[in-house]
């Protein structure tokens, strides 16, 4: 079945530590995002690629970083200055920005600074 | 400033019964509205998406409405069902001035339906 896959489904960071979420999608979609979720807010976007080898910065992008080296693979690093890291992370994808393209999801990674 | 507001912010019902929510956005020149589905712990899945010349659109027991005069839709569930416990995620699509794309989300209605 094609989808998005994000791992891993919980993650514990320690102070002063990067960590990476992976996210994997098998939909040959050219365009992927990644947004953080906290209670009480709308999803607000953090980095987005629309093609392999480029991706911008979204409106809270600060902590964070992203790569995209296949089109299939979107993985985003939670950096130490990230000041307030945990929250519920999704990754989506679109076929490309047409304004019709809907999002598909992954499942969600929700990261917990200890 | 553009912006997707949401009402009620949170939501019970009986199973078996109607319900309305609402969207009320800022968002100009106005592309597309989409509602999306979002189970606890999980992403967000798509249930319409309306352009500025739909009215209505329908998809099984949900049935979305959109008003681009004054800028408001509604998501109405027909007999709802346990399974319908989830949030629901308003999220609008404007073009900006570089051509490209921005999608706003509303900060959802958590509805939660009791037997």
């Amino acid at each position: 079945d094609g989808g998005i896959t994000q791992s891993p489904k919980y993650l514990f960071r320690k102070e002063g530590q990067n960590v990476t979420l992976s996210c994997e999608q098998n939909l040959n979609h050219d365009a992927m995002y990644w947004y953080r979720q906290d209670p009480g807010q709308g999803l607000r976007l953090i980095y987005y690629s629309q093609i392999v080898n480029d991706f911008q910065k979204g409106d809270i992008a600060e902590g964070y970083s992203v790569s995209r080296e296949k089109k299939e693979s979107f993985p985003l690093t939670v950096t130490s200055a990230q000041k307030n890291p945990t929250a519920f992370y999704l990754c989506a994808s679109r076929p490309g920005d047409r304004a019709n393209y809907g999002y598909t999801f992954g499942s969600g990674t929700r990261l917990t600074v200890v | 400033k553009n912006q997707v507001e949401q009402s009620p912010q949170s939501l019970i019902i009986l199973e078996g019964k109607n319900c309305t929510l609402q969207c009320n956005y800022t968002v100009s020149p106005f592309s597309n509205l989409r509602w999306y589905k979002q189970d606890t712990g999980r992403g967000p899945v798509s249930l319409t998406i309306m352009t500025f010349s739909e009215n209505t659109k329908s998809n099984g027991r949900y049935t979305a409405t959109l008003d681009a005069d004054t800028k408001q839709s509604s998501l109405h569930i027909t007999a709802s069902q346990l399974s319908d416990s989830a949030s629901y995620i308003c999220v609008v699509t404007f073009l900006l001035t570089s051509g490209t794309y921005k999608y706003i989300f509303g900060t959802g209605t958590r509805l939660k339906v009791l037997a």
